[in-house]
């Protein structure tokens, strides 16, 4: 089993639908992170957080929200997705004192 | 605002010749250096890294070297292997801050063989 695992893979939904992308780790990481991907733009960071209690804005939050339901799961959701959300994402751990982020295999989203 | 930029969005090199991927930053502060590798369908991997206290580290194959005073950074890789093709981020980061990965726009890099 991978240990950074992201559900789903691969949505399709329309604008204005509520959608939440899921991240769970087997690693024992403290720190979690979500990143987007989009031709061009390389990744960039979209919410991440430290603990359980901890949340912080990335570069683009604007649109998203997290929430860190325990430990090892670190959700993503747009309350009203747009079509220029249409993107990889992909979820990220790193552990404490550690300089090397761990990544998942990214779930990839089209907003039509 | 790029404060990683990645200006070869792609490079095409022959088999057994060096690879050489290049990174630029902005952000002086930061001090901490990574490179990672993407396969289509995959997450990022980490390949190497470089703290601002050195300017060369070797894994292998791979050498990533750091000029401070330019503010760039750069992966080689001797020699080159198909299974090298791939998409390269580099990504920089303030250790002593809060511990957020910028990460440049990537280079597509083809291995001929």
């Amino acid at each position: 089993d991978a240990d950074v695992t992201q559900t789903p893979r691969n949505r399709i939904t329309k604008t204005g639908k509520r959608i939440m992308l899921e991240c769970s780790q087997t690693k024992g990481h403290d720190r979690m992170y979500w990143y987007r991907q989009d031709p061009g733009l390389g990744l960039r960071l979209i919410y991440y957080s430290f603990d359980v209690k901890d949340i912080n804005k990335g570069e683009i939050s604007d649109g998203y929200s997290v929430s860190r339901q325990a430990q090892a799961k670190f959700s993503l959701s747009l309350e009203s997705a747009i079509p220029n959300q249409t993107a990889l994402y992909f979820c990220a751990t790193r552990a404490a004192g550690a300089n090397v982020l761990t990544f998942g295999a990214g779930s990839r989203l089209t907003v039509l | 605002d790029q404060q990683v930029k990645q200006n070869s969005p792609s490079l095409s090199v022959q088999e057994g010749r060096i690879s050489i991927l290049n990174c630029d930053y902005t952000n002086s502060m930061f001090d901490y250096f990574l490179w990672y590798k993407k396969y289509p369908a995959e997450g990022p991997t980490f390949l190497i890294s470089i703290s601002s206290i050195k300017d060369k580290n070797e894994d292998g194959r791979f050498t990533v070297f750091l000029n401070k005073s330019a503010k760039h950074l750069s992966l080689h890789i001797v020699p080159s292997q198909p299974g090298d093709s791939a998409v390269y981020f580099c990504a920089a980061s303030e250790a002593s801050g809060t511990y957020k990965y910028i990460f440049g726009t990537g280079t597509r890099l083809k291995v001929l063989a």
